[in-house]
């Protein structure tokens, strides 16, 4: 069965203490791999998308690679205006549905 | 403005009357889906749409309907909502189906 795993949960950071987010995914075939950010009460906003192995993306304090199994989404630095849920989704080979993970909810304090 | 426009944005209603939340978009954009998201499960896939006339069942099908007529609207449709489908509602959409989607703000729903 198709599925998506966010690791941790909830992380807590202080300002400035680099981490990472992961996403595991087991699906028939990789057609994409989104990142995604929600801040409470929207609609989930794009980030990142990586279509294979060894693909990397960066934007401003946020980089994300991709192997055949993982994602990992690398925040460097944070400041408290990165606390937001990080969304994963896989999109498989068949057909056109898109699988998110739970998510990760971010809280940077200063 | 690029837009993903769902509505209503809150409703609160009772079981068995049949409701309808719209959700357009101004992108044309040739896919478009629905989501749930409840606490702990995440967001997961109603229905979505790969262009006009076509629609296919995502993970939670179950309890809607959907329909595609034109390609910047696609309207869920509740027959007979019970209480299991207070949720939190979005509707995105993206050019293509393997293209990053834009999400509206989202429908809340409480079914009483």
């Amino acid at each position: 069965e198709d599925q998506v795993t966010q690791s941790p949960e909830a992380l807590r950071l202080q300002e400035g203490e680099s981490s990472s987010l992961n996403c595991s995914y087991t699906v028939s075939g990789l057609r994409g791999l989104f990142w995604y950010r929600q801040d409470p009460g929207k609609g989930p906003e794009f980030l990142f998308t990586l279509y294979s192995a060894g693909e990397e993306k960066e934007k401003e304090r946020l980089k994300a690679t991709l192997t055949k199994k993982e994602s990992f989404l690398h925040i460097t630095a944070p400041k408290p205006e990165d606390s937001a849920t990080y969304l994963c989704a896989v999109r498989e080979n068949q057909g056109g549905k898109l699988i998110f993970g739970q998510g990760t909810e971010l809280s940077v304090k200063p | 403005e690029a837009q993903v426009t769902q509505n209503p944005r809150y409703l609160i209603t009772v079981t068995g009357k049949k409701l309808t939340v719209t959700c357009s978009q101004n992108m044309n954009h040739e896919y478009m889906s629905w989501y749930r998201q409840d606490p702990g499960l995440g967001l997961r896939q109603i229905y979505y749409s790969m262009n006009v006339e076509v629609t296919d069942k995502g993970d939670v099908p179950e309890g809607y309907k959907v329909s595609r007529k034109e390609k910047r609207n696609f309207p869920l449709i509740l027959e007979s909502p019970s209480p299991n489908q207070t949720s939190l509602y979005f509707c995105a959409s993206s050019l293509y189906g393997d293209q990053p989607q834009h999400f509206g703000d989202g429908t809340r729903l409480s079914i009483l």
